[in-house]
Order: structure tokens, then sequence, then C-alpha cells
């Protein structure tokens, strides 16, 4: 692994139905995020994470959970779809510095139907 | 309520010609604004970082500048290319409780570089 991936690439779910879009990294970053960016609202933070066993809440985190069991691993769950969830959604990571350039995945294209 | 405000929404210029977008923010307290380039299907990715010292920062064909009394930054793109075709977001960060550093993201500019 180089950097930080995400999976599955895209999903098409129905409505109510669980969902968990996985994020791993391997820079050791101690801090780690989950945005959704919808089309002319740009990237908003759903929730965040600055140490393992950690996390906090971003700018929308209602319908959504997290976990920080690792420093590598930051999964986001959607424990009942709904379509307004419908959205790209990227995670990153970055140092827990005041210089924290974010890194980036490759996002996940989710469509709740 | 911290906000990035970015202007224009979107801009189109002709191959090698320059251009510059607009940043405004309200974000406190203020740690470090960021310009990110995130080309169509893809993730951001951090062009110029700045601090509160700092009023301009170059990478390249990029420089960007920061005016922390009036809260304003730009972006300036010296003889565009097609690749410039992207998103440009700019990022501000401010320091929250804890010790941690929450980002601000400004809903970007879509700039389309035709040949």
């Amino acid at each position: 692994i180089a950097g930080i991936t995400q999976a599955p690439t895209s999903q098409i779910l129905a409505a109510g139905r669980r969902m968990t879009l996985r994020c791993t990294q391997d820079m050791r970053h101690n801090a780690m995020y989950w945005y959704r960016q919808d089309l002319g609202l740009g990237l908003r933070l759903i929730h965040y994470s600055n140490t393992a066993g950690t996390t906090g809440k971003g700018e929308v985190p209602d319908g959504y959970s997290v976990s920080r069991a690792n420093t590598d691993d930051f999964p986001l769950t959607l424990a009942s779809a709904v379509p307004s969830q419908t959205s790209v959604y990227f995670c990153a990571s970055s140092t827990a510095s005041m210089y924290n350039e974010q890194f980036f995945g490759p996002g996940t294209r989710l469509t709740v139907l | 309520k911290n906000q990035v405000e970015q202007s224009p929404q979107s801009l189109i210029i002709l191959e090698g010609k320059n251009c510059t977008l607009q940043c405004n923010y309200t974000v406190s307290p203020f740690s470090n604004l960021r310009w990110y380039k995130q080309d169509t299907g893809r993730g951001p990715v951090s062009l110029t970082i700045m601090t509160f010292s700092e009023n301009t920062k170059s990478n390249g064909r990029y420089t960007a500048t920061l005016d922390a009394d009036t809260k304003q930054s730009s972006l300036h793109i010296t003889a565009s290319q097609l690749s410039d075709s992207a998103s440009y977001i700019c990022v501000v960060s401010f320091e929250a409780s804890g010790g941690s550093y929450i980002p601000t993201f400004g809903r970007g500019t879509s700039l389309i570089v035709h040949p």
C-alpha cells in the first residue's frame, strides 16, 4: 500500500441498507478525516479522528458513524442509508500538526436508491 | 461561524494566459491556509501552504498570496496549461480545543483552460 486507499471505488445501495466505507493509510498519520463532496457544495467534513481511539464530529455527522481502533484504519458506517447520502466520499489523513497537509484517497462514489 | 468564500465560481481561459483566483475567510483562530488542486475524479492535492507570518508562496507556475489583516488570499497561475484545468480549493485551518487543527474548505473555483 502506498499512501491512502479507499474501498469500494463505487457502490449502489438500496435505501435502508447498512454500508461501511473503508479507508486505510500507511503513512502513520495520527489524524484522519471523512468528507463528502456534492456538486456545488465542495468538501464537507463528516467525522475526524486526531489519534487512534478518539473521534470527533464534523459539519455534517448525522447518519454516519466512525471508529478508530488503530492508526491505519478509519471506516465510515452508514447505519441505514438514505438517498440524500448519495455523494462522493473522500477519506484523508494528515500529521497532527499545524502544517497539516491532508493526503486524500481516490474517493468512493456512493449512490443510494 | 467559520467560512471560506471563493471567487469566481468558475473560470474559462485560453492556454498560455494568466489568471487569479480569490479566497476570503472568516476562520478564527487562524492556523494556516492551503490551496489544493483537484482533478476531475481524483482527491485534492496540496499546492501551497501559508502561515500567519507568510504573505507569498510559490510552487512552479502557482503563486499564492495571503493578507492576514484583510483575511484574503489569492492563487495566481502563470502561463496556463491544459493540465491546469481542475478545481482549486482554498482551505483554512483553525486550532480547536485539544490541540487539533480543523480545516474549513471553500467550495472551489472550477478552471477550464482551452487550447
